[in-house]
């Protein structure tokens, strides 16, 4: 079973940052948050991850509550493009990941509106 | 990065026949390959873990002999849908993570599959 909670639908005006809330409140002192986002009939596409810090790159940032029991995804100025369906995931450290595969929960129907 | 590539990207068949899905890692090596199927407006759901020389391993209610998966080299895994039918029809999309060392999980496009 997934290890977050994500709301089902977000709607977002096209240049507006966009933020993204994921709930993971039984996550484990070593696991990493991890974003993927799915837009229509494609495979999922990594967007960051993160442990304790915050993470910037070029699609998006990540911010992690100090107690780790939550995070928000921020696309700083969401485009018609983003459209998509956001997942929020846990997984163990590298290393320690085996063969655990992503467990993908139901995510976030994210629209981006002109 | 990493690119995975997947072949055929849509598929239709008739009910019976069986159907070969690919899974190719195309700039790095994949020990462990994963098989997802998705049904329209629902989550990605694992089907299988294949490991690259051994028997893949299926999760509950996921029928091996029904969907066949072969990992016979470390960038390729093929899943095979044996007579299928139209309640198989669903997006395939697999995954393989680099054996590098850092296990990050890469995915491909896709496949859809329809059976008539």
């Amino acid at each position: 079973d997934a290890k977050t909670t994500q709301p089902p639908s977000m709607d977002c005006a096209e240049g507006r940052a966009a933020n993204l809330p994921c709930n993971h409140s039984t996550i484990s002192g070593n696991e990493y948050v991890y974003w993927y986002r799915q837009i229509h009939s494609q495979g999922p596409q990594y967007i960051i991850h993160g442990l304790k810090n915050n993470e910037t790159n070029e699609m998006a940032s990540l911010i992690i509550t100090e107690d780790r029991k939550s995070s928000t995804l921020i696309l700083p100025h969401a485009t018609l493009r983003d459209t998509a369906v956001y997942y929020c995931i846990v997984r163990p450290p590298y290393g320690d990941s085996g063969n655990t595969p992503l467990v993908f929960g139901k995510g976030t129907r994210l629209s981006v509106i002109a | 990065g990493a690119v995975v590539s997947q072949h055929p990207s849509r598929v239709i068949c008739k009910s019976g026949t069986s159907v070969k899905i690919e899974c190719r890692s195309l700039d790095f090596q994949a020990t462990t390959m994963f098989w997802y199927r998705q049904f329209p407006k629902q989550s990605l759901m694992l089907m299988a873990t294949s490991n690259e020389g051994s028997k893949a391993t299926y999760e509950q209610g996921v029928e091996k002999d029904k969907f066949l998966i072969n990992h016979a080299s470390l960038t390729l895994s093929t899943l095979t849908v044996a007579s299928a039918h139209p309640e198989d029809s669903s997006f395939y999309i697999c995954s393989a993570r680099d054996s590098s060392g850092g296990y990050e999980q890469y995915f491909g496009p896709g496949t859809r599959l329809t059976v008539t």
